[in-house]
């Protein structure tokens, strides 16, 4: 079935360096790329997403790339702050499933003040 | 509008004893899923329903039922728990289709003895 690999699990960052997070996935069919945060004690909530027609997407701070070929995307937030502190999860769309997304397994990142 | 919101919040139960956890939403969504959230597992599917009256498995549906009478609600059975299933439940909804913004509830933290 499909494999989402997330690297790496746990990331610490000075405030104000930027923080990459990267995903792999093995369908090749997977045409549907969306990031979760989750905050401490909290539901995860939508922060970008992409689509496999895209190559790249920005959001103010947050932009996530996609190789297609190489089958990985990553998430980049510059300018980081204590607030990006959480754990982010990658996500694909698998025609095993239906469409349905297969999660990494997230990586915790802090971001020390 | 309250989104989407879980009921109960935290739950103990023995080993054998069945529950029910309840999902609401207000948003008129037609997708709504279940989801399983273990330490350094990322979130997998149990199930999901595609609309009022239709459920599908997911990724890990056994020891696992549910059911969607009505639109706004989707119900996640236990029927005999186990402490396997320990664990932290989350439900979303989505508006039109799978590869959408999912929108979670708060969720439900599981303590099976």
């Amino acid at each position: 079935g499909e494999n989402v690999e997330q690297h790496p699990s746990t990331l610490s960052v000075q405030e104000g360096d930027s923080a990459v997070i990267k995903c792999t996935y093995s369908d090749s069919a997977s045409n549907y790329f969306p990031w979760y945060k989750q905050e401490l004690g909290k539901r995860p909530q939508l922060i970008i997403d992409i689509r496999s027609n895209v190559g790249e997407k920005k959001d103010q701070r947050i932009a996530v790339t996609l190789n297609k070929t190489a089958k990985h995307f990553s998430l980049h937030i510059t300018e980081t702050q204590p607030e990006d502190s959480a754990v982010y999860f990658c996500a694909a769309s698998w025609r095993g499933s239906q469409g349905n997304l297969i999660f990494g397994k997230g990586t915790k990142l802090s971001v020390k003040p | 509008n309250a989104g989407v919101t879980q009921t109960p919040k935290f739950r103990v139960l023995k080993t054998g004893q069945s529950m029910t956890l309840l999902c609401a939403q207000d948003m008129n969504h037609e997708y709504m899923y279940w989801y399983r959230q273990d330490p350094g597992m990322g979130l997998r599917l149990i199930h999901y329903s595609v609309g009022e009256g239709t459920t599908a498995k997911g990724e890990v549906p056994d020891g696992y039922n549910v059911s969607r009478l009505k639109k706004q609600n989707f119900l996640l059975g236990l029927e005999s728990a186990a402490p396997s299933q320990t664990s932290v439940y989350f439900c979303a909804s989505s508006y039109e289709r799978l590869q959408e913004t999912q929108y979670f509830g708060p969720g439900t933290r599981l303590l099976v003895l």
